[in-house]
């Protein structure tokens, strides 16, 4: 089974700091995507990546950065949080982007920005 | 602009009785479709997909059917059960580029006992 984890279920944070959300999966999988969910707008793709070190923008990247520098793990960072990314982030894997393999995703992290 | 949506933002259905969510799409150059399944807490899960060659798909008691001329598909459940309550997500992808999922809006499914 394929398993996608997120370093923290709940998280709160203050205006203006940094925050790091980090995802692992275990199946060496080629791709990997951060998603984040609101009422009554579904699931929005802030950034994906390929492969290590390779990122692309999604819909709605500003805001946001990324780094994958091992193959397992693909971190989403919030240079400077504020109130309008309070949200669910949700991580996502693919084995690749040459399949129609579906995604899997982790259990999410909801993030509340005070 | 939603490429993918799912105008009902909810549907309550009797146990036992059929459930039918609804999707519409604008891409036509979307040629893959996938259902997912969300309960509060968890991330989404794959429950079905449907490739455009085909205009229906069956696994157990999920059904989907894709109408590509309405750019349209559905997702049957029968019988539905109150395990099914959940919120359920339409996505589309096309063959060309990332092949990356475009998800609607998401319907919340109550399946009353």
């Amino acid at each position: 089974d394929v398993k996608v984890t997120q370093s923290s279920r709940y998280l709160v944070k203050r205006t203006g700091e940094k925050v790091f959300l980090e995802c692992v999966q275990d199946m060496d999988h080629e791709n990997m995507f951060w998603y984040r969910q609101d009422p009554g707008l579904g699931l929005r793709l802030i950034y994906f990546s390929y492969d290590v070190k390779m990122k692309e923008k999604g819909d709605i990247p500003e805001g946001y950065s990324v780094s994958r520098e091992k193959k397992e793990r693909f971190s989403l960072i919030l240079e400077s949080a504020s109130t309008n990314q309070t949200s669910m982030y949700l991580c996502a894997s693919r084995l690749s982007s040459w399949t129609r393999d579906t995604q899997y995703f982790g259990p999410g992290t909801r993030l509340t920005v005070l | 602009d939603q490429q993918v949506k799912q105008n009902s933002p909810s549907l309550s259905v009797q146990e036992g009785r059929i459930s039918i969510l609804n999707c519409d799409y604008t891409n036509s150059m979307f040629d893959y479709f996938l259902w997912y399944k969300k309960y509060p807490a968890e991330g989404p899960t794959f429950l079905i997909s449907i490739s455009s060659i085909k205009d229906k798909n069956e696994d157990g008691r999920f059904t989907v059917f894709l109408n590509k001329s309405a750019k349209h598909l559905s997702l049957h459940i029968v019988p539905s059960q109150p395990g099914d309550s959940a919120v359920y997500f339409c996505a589309a992808s096309a063959a060309h580029g990332a092949n990356n999922l475009f998800f609607g809006t998401g319907t919340r499914l109550t399946v009353i006992p």
